[in-house]
């Protein structure tokens, strides 16, 4: 499968504690996005990649939000500290050069 | 900022038949992208059809149909020929162009396609 993969697909936590989420995007691409999406919502930009380099960040990204990409292959997003407004659905999307973004399955968060 | 409206959250349409679904943002740019996106209940958002600011002709993809109103800032999705499997939220959504590094992308709220047998 060449297509974007994200880890898990589902996490349950209790509030406060931490959970980071992973995204491997399509081969050789060098753009990746987080975003966020709640239930009967489109999805919000959380924050872009180009390379290793976070080129930039939603006001959405609170100071408990931290996102990586290591190397510019695939990306972390990483929330300390979880609260029941960060149950939502979160996106992963990649591209290079071209027009459109891919999508992952998405790794859906809740907090209990 | 840039602002995408979709005043439509549920549409129904019978098998083999067309709908239309509506799609209206806002921006001061002149170069920019619009896109529609089909989320199906696996939640995987999928490319449906993409429409260039700067060409003039509606962009064609099989069933698939837009009609780019620019001046107007409409960019609506006509579905032809409507299958079962069409069924799914439906997301418009709207980058800047060529000039942008960024391609970060603003969606609307989603209009929920369901299709009747």
């Amino acid at each position: 499968d060449t297509g974007v993969s994200q880890n898990p697909r589902h996490k349950i936590t209790k509030r406060g504690q931490n959970v980071t989420f992973r995204c491997d995007p399509i081969s050789e691409h060098n753009r990746l996005y987080w975003y966020r999406q709640t239930l009967g919502q489109g999805p919000e930009f959380l924050t872009y990649f180009q390379n290793e380099a976070q080129l930039e960040k939603s006001r959405l990204l609170s100071d408990r939000f931290s996102a990586e990409r290591p190397k510019g292959s695939f990306s972390t997003l990483e929330i300390q500290r979880t609260e029941q407004g960060d149950s939502a659905m979160y996106l992963c999307a990649s591209r290079e050069g071209s027009i459109e973004a891919f999508f992952g399955q998405g790794t859906r968060l809740t907090v209990v | 900022a840039q602002t995408v409206t979709q005043s439509q959250p549920e549409m129904s349409v019978q098998e083999a038949e067309t709908v239309t679904l509506s799609c209206t943002y806002d921006t001061s740019e002149s170069d920019y992208y619009l896109f529609w996106y089909k989320q199906p209940p696996s939640r995987q958002m999928i490319l449906v059809i993409r429409q260039e600011a700067y060409k003039q002709q509606n962009a064609t993809e099989n069933r698939f149909s837009v009609n780019f109103q620019k001046a107007a800032k409409s960019f609506s999705l006509k579905i032809s020929d409507s299958q079962l499997g069409d069924a799914a939220m439906y997301f418009c959504a709207y980058r800047s162009g060529r000039g942008s590094t960024l391609g970060r992308l603003y969606f609307g709220r989603g209009t929920q396609l369901t299709v009747w047998p």
